[in-house]
């Protein structure tokens, strides 16, 4: 079985500022591992993901994120976020072992860009 | 690439009454999967399929739970006698393959009233 926690559930930042969303995960298997964006009454947009090969991965919007297997954890950072960044980002993973493919999901940080 | 497509965008029915959603995945993806997302949670995995096989469907919620991929193009997902519990927004998604990045459609969110 594997899990996924996101510490935070709301992360107010002042515009222009750095942020970081924390993930930890679980899992007794070698994992992928995603970030997702979601907008009010909409569905989930991929942001950047970690398959294999480098550990820092990037978004094309200034995202990235770190995969630390030793500290289990794929932090979610942005060094200059903007009002447009305001949305609900959720964490997520994979076994890379195949079985059951779908993905299970942290509870979201809702990422809060004040002006 | 038109993206994953869901219908209805809403569905409000009275408890007790059955209901199905439909989504339609990328054209080119052979998995298709569905969850189910209540406020405040991260979605939660449902059952996929890959072309028309469902691998995996132990995590349905309950037996009134149930989904087809006929043809291995479109999908349903019926709810029988639904209940206040089911109100919910339901997500489609759809890959190219095994762990690829899966694409999510904007969901059906039902209201049971």
């Amino acid at each position: 079985a594997q899990s996924v926690t996101q510490l935070d559930s709301q992360v107010p930042v002042f515009e222009e500022a750095p942020v970081e969303l924390r993930c930890n995960y679980s899992s007794s298997v070698s994992v992928y591992l995603f970030w997702y964006v979601q907008y009010p009454n909409q569905g989930l947009q991929l942001l950047l993901k970690y398959l294999s090969g480098s550990t820092l991965v990037e978004s094309i919007n200034g995202f990235e994120a770190e995969f630390n297997k030793s500290q289990t954890s794929f932090h979610l950072r942005k060094p200059s976020v903007h009002i447009s960044d305001t949305a609900e980002y959720f964490c997520a993973v994979s076994s890379s072992g195949g079985g059951a493919d779908g993905l299970t999901f942290g509870k979201g940080t809702h990422l809060i860009i004040q002006p | 690439d038109t993206g994953v497509s869901q219908n209805p965008r809403h569905k409000i029915t009275k408890r007790g009454q059955n209901v199905t959603f439909r989504c339609d995945p990328i054209s080119e993806h052979n998995r298709l999967y569905w969850y189910r997302q209540t406020l405040g949670q991260g979605p939660e995995f449902l059952t996929y399929f890959q072309n028309e096989a469902q691998l995996e469907k132990s995590r349905l919620l309950s037996d009134r739970f149930s989904a087809e991929r006929p043809k291995g193009s479109f999908s349903t997902l019926e709810i029988q006698r639904t209940e206040q519990g089911d109100s919910a927004m339901y997500l489609c998604a759809s890959s190219l393959g095994m762990n690829q990045p899966q694409h999510f459609g904007d969901g059906t969110r039902l209201s049971i009233l």
